[in-house]
């Protein structure tokens, strides 16, 4: 199984500053079709899992455009350039090219 | 509006069997394609399996940790997807949610999450 590696996995950031998660696979993401299926999702305490970003970088509508996700073959990153109040919470990646996909163990995201 | 409303959790006893539903408004499930995916009490997110739609063969993938064990299927006249589980174990124990295709280029929905407890 292709493995998610996520880092750090606690980040406290103050309000307004700029948070990034990285994640590594133990695999290359590229899959047979071209593209790359490396998701972010954030979980809020208490609610489901909601997908902020898919395909590496490409942002879900209503998805705040303080949120981008970057990468490529192993490496990828989610950054937050301002972080709010309501980015409070866990944040995964997940790979979806290789079966069984597979998620990162999650970061949490607290307000100092 | 696509509402996803997950149920059938309850307590049942290791090597038991239980089937949870995902009832489904606002969208047709037959050609969807839709993924089960778990969280332990205080853990992280682990995907369970998924149903590509009637068009694409109705193929399903599991992790392996539940292959063998868990099937995911649809009823079609109720607009409603299944997780039967057999030979429960006491780590299948989870907040289990359905969801629609978590990678598709279309907003991806969730249900609220129904709880399986697996003890004696």
């Amino acid at each position: 199984d292709v493995v998610m590696t996520q880092s750090p996995l606690s980040l406290p950031v103050t309000l307004g500053q700029p948070a990034s998660i990285s994640c590594r696979s133990s695999q290359g993401l590229v899959h047979s079709d071209g593209n790359t299926y490396l998701n972010w999702f954030q979980q809020r305490p208490g609610q489901s899992p909601r997908r902020l970003i898919y395909k590496v970088s490409k942002r879900d509508s209503g998805v705040p455009d303080r949120f981008s996700g970057s990468g490529s073959g192993t490496d990828f990153t989610l950054k937050i350039s301002r972080v709010e109040a309501e980015d409070v919470g866990v944040y995964y990646c997940m790979q979806g090219t290789h079966w069984p996909w597979t998620f990162g163990q999650g970061t949490k995201v607290e307000i100092k | 509006e696509v509402q996803l409303v997950d149920s059938g959790g309850g307590l049942v006893k290791p090597g038991g069997s239980l089937t949870l539903s995902c009832a489904a408004s606002g969208l047709t499930l037959t050609n969807a394609w839709m993924s089960w995916v778990r969280q332990a009490p205080g853990k992280g997110l682990e995907w369970v399996g998924r149903i590509k739609g009637k068009v694409d063969g109705e193929a399903t993938h599991y992790a392996a940790a539940v292959r063998d064990r868990f099937t995911i299927s649809r009823d079609e006249s109720k607009n409603t997807l299944h997780l039967q589980m057999k030979s429960l174990k006491a780590e299948d124990t989870a907040v289990y949610y359905c969801a629609t295709d978590l990678i598709t280029i279309y907003e991806v929905h969730w249900g609220q999450g129904t709880l399986v407890t697996v003890s004696s």
